[in-house]
């Protein structure tokens, strides 16, 4: 593995059904977020997490869960998905949440909830 | 609230000169990042400014003012693989980045 991963690259999904998105980096970054991306939109950030065992919630976090049990992964759960849901979402990483950091980002993942 | 302002798209032809421009009102201010986004890619990272003034790094160049809440991405002799979008990001005072909404560079031959 270089860099980040997202798993999976896209996926169709029902209404109401639960999904989990992966993000595995191996660059032993202590930060990580989780972003959406909508067309005509920036980046918002859903879920981070400054350090392993640590979570914050961003700026649209209601229908989503992370959890970070260690350095390298950092999971987003959608409980129950809805329309609104689709879009296209990335992973990021940095060293730290520190104000010169550069955030490193995944491949992204596609997902359509119908 | 917090808001990056950028234009939506712009049109430059290969070889040229092209200025993106970005105007921030944010709370708290720790940095301010450009980056560029391929259709269907993920935004990689070109520039960071944390002081007033001029970063040159090739043929981009990064301009920030935080007197003004004023930002201009450069980009010089400019190649078809241009073409993307350009991503302004200013770090606010909880250090988290608050994203313009990007410009759209359309490179005509």
């Amino acid at each position: 593995i270089a860099g980040i991963t997202q798993a999976p690259t896209s996926q169709i999904l029902a209404a109401g059904r639960r999904m989990t998105l992966r993000c595995t980096q191996d660059m032993r970054h202590n930060a990580m977020y989780w972003y959406r991306q909508d067309l005509g939109l920036g980046l918002r950030l859903i879920h981070y997490s400054n350090t392993a065992g640590t979570t914050g919630k961003g700026e649209v976090p209601d229908g989503y869960s992370v959890s970070r049990a260690n350095t390298d992964d950092f999971p987003l759960t959608l409980a129950s998905a809805v329309p609104s849901q689709t879009s296209v979402y990335f992973c990021a990483s940095s060293g730290t949440s520190g104000g010169t950091d550069t955030q490193y980002f995944g491949p992204g993942t596609r997902l359509t909830v119908l | 609230g917090q808001n990056i302002d950028q234009p939506t798209e712009m049109t430059a032809t290969e070889g040229a000169i092209v200025q993106i421009n970005c105007t921030y009102q944010t709370s708290g201010f720790n940095g301010l990042f450009w980056y560029q986004q391929h259709a269907g890619e993920a935004p990689t990272f070109l520039s960071y400014n944390v002081l007033d003034g001029l970063e040159e790094k090739g043929r981009f160049s990064s301009f920030l003012s935080r007197s003004k809440g004023y930002s201009y991405l450069l980009l010089k002799e400019l190649q078809m693989k241009d073409s993307a979008s350009y991503l302004c990001a200013v770090k606010d005072s909880n250090y988290q980045l608050i994203w313009g909404a990007g410009t759209k560079l359309i490179i005509k031959p």
